[in-house]
Order: structure tokens, then sequence, then C-alpha cells
């Protein structure tokens, strides 16, 4: 089975501080994301890397940035956090091949920011 | 923007029910529409999806309708059952070129079925 895990699954932080959110998936995907899920908002990309090194921009960027220096691992990272990042967490990888194209998430990562 | 819009945002319903989620998107580049489904504290999986070469798909008691012309589908699932409480995100894909799987979401219904 895929497994994707993510550091915490509840998170403190307080304003103007740096935080590093990482996720690690254990099946050789060459996809990973990271969304964040907000109430009647569903859930919305931050960034996606396709390869060791390689980083997109998904829908909601600002403020945040990323790291993937190993297949495996996929680090959101909040430059300086500010209340409104207050929010669900997601990673997710995928191996798109064929006709699938299925993402498995981790349990995510509440963070609070006060 | 939201490309693809999800309603209603929750939905109760009885056991043994119908449960119907629905979903309209605008990007006619889309050809792969799963449907997502969350249990509290999870992060949500795949529950069932459809290309738009066919109008259903079903598994078990999970349904998909696809309407093309309208760019609209929907998840119906029958028999509703406590268990099935969870939220739910339809999602689009375009699958050609460099999308790398990128799939975008609709906002979510939460379900509530009573026993």
């Amino acid at each position: 089975d895929v497994k994707v895990t993510q550091s915490s699954r509840y998170l403190v932080k307080r304003t103007g501080e740096k935080v590093f959110l990482e996720c690690v998936q254990d099946m050789d995907h060459e996809n990973m994301f990271w969304y964040r899920q907000d109430p009647g908002l569903g859930l919305r990309l931050i960034y996606f890397s396709y390869d060791v090194k390689m980083k997109e921009k998904g829908d909601i960027p600002e403020g945040y940035s990323v790291s993937r220096e190993k297949k495996e691992r996929f680090s959101l990272i909040l430059e300086s956090a500010s209340t409104n990042q207050t929010s669900m967490y997601l990673c997710a990888s995928s191996l798109v091949r064929g006709l699938s194209y299925e993402q498995y998430f981790g349990p995510g990562t509440r963070l609070t920011v006060t | 923007q939201q490309q693809v819009k999800q309603s209603p945002q929750s939905l109760i319903v009885q056991k043994g029910g119908i449960s119907i989620i629905n979903c309209a998107y605008e990007n006619t580049a889309f050809d792969y529409f799963p449907w997502y489904q969350q249990f509290p504290g999870k992060g949500p999986a795949l529950l069932i999806a459809i290309r738009p070469d066919v109008s259903e798909k079903k598994e078990g008691r999970f349904t998909i309708s696809f309407n093309k012309s309208a760019k609209q589908f929907s998840l119906h699932i029958m028999d509703s059952q406590p268990g099935d409480s969870a939220t739910y995100f339809c999602a689009a894909l375009n699958a050609g070129g460099t999308s790398y799987g990128k799939l975008t979401f609709g906002q979510g219904t939460i379900l509530t079925v009573h026993p």
C-alpha cells in the first residue's frame, strides 16, 4: 500500500515564524502536491513537483515555497507565518501511468498561527 | 478562479436513501473526473472516477453520471449508510500535455447519513 506521511498532525506557530511542513512518500512517485483545505473552499493547490528539484506554482502559492531535494520528500515552507495561513495542509503523491491519475494523500497537518 | 463548482455544501440523508452530489466544470479540456472521499482525521482517498467517453460508471452503491454537453457530473450513493458519512470532493483533470496529474477540486460536500 502507498503510504504518505506528514511530519506533524497538529502544529501551533506564532506570527512571523518560519514553518516547515514535511511530507514523505514510500512508493517512488514522481509527482507530489501540497494543498490547503478550508471549509467551503475545498482543496486548493499550493505547489506541486514533478521531479527532484522541479516545482511549479499551483493556484495559491503566495506566502509559500517548497523544496524537493529527494524524490520521496516534499517540503512546504512558510517563510513568515501569518494568521491567514491557519489551515489544514494536505500532501499527496501520484504516479501517472496509463489511465491512472490517482493521488494518495497523507493525513494532514492542522496548522494554527497565533 | 473556481473551475469546478460543487453543490450542495452539506447534505443530510436518512439511512437507505439516495445521496446526490453535483459538480459543474468550465474547462472543456478536462477529460478525467474522479471523486474523493474523506473521513474525519484522514486524507481524501479515491472513491470512483470516470472518463468522458462513457455517461455512467457504477461501483457497488456508488455511481457517477456524466453529461458532457452540460459539462456536469454527479455522484449518486444508493442505499446510503451511516458509514458513508464523510466529506466528498469532485475533481477534474486535463490528462493531455504536461498536466503532471494536477487535479482541480470542487468545494466539497459534507454528507451526514442518519440511522
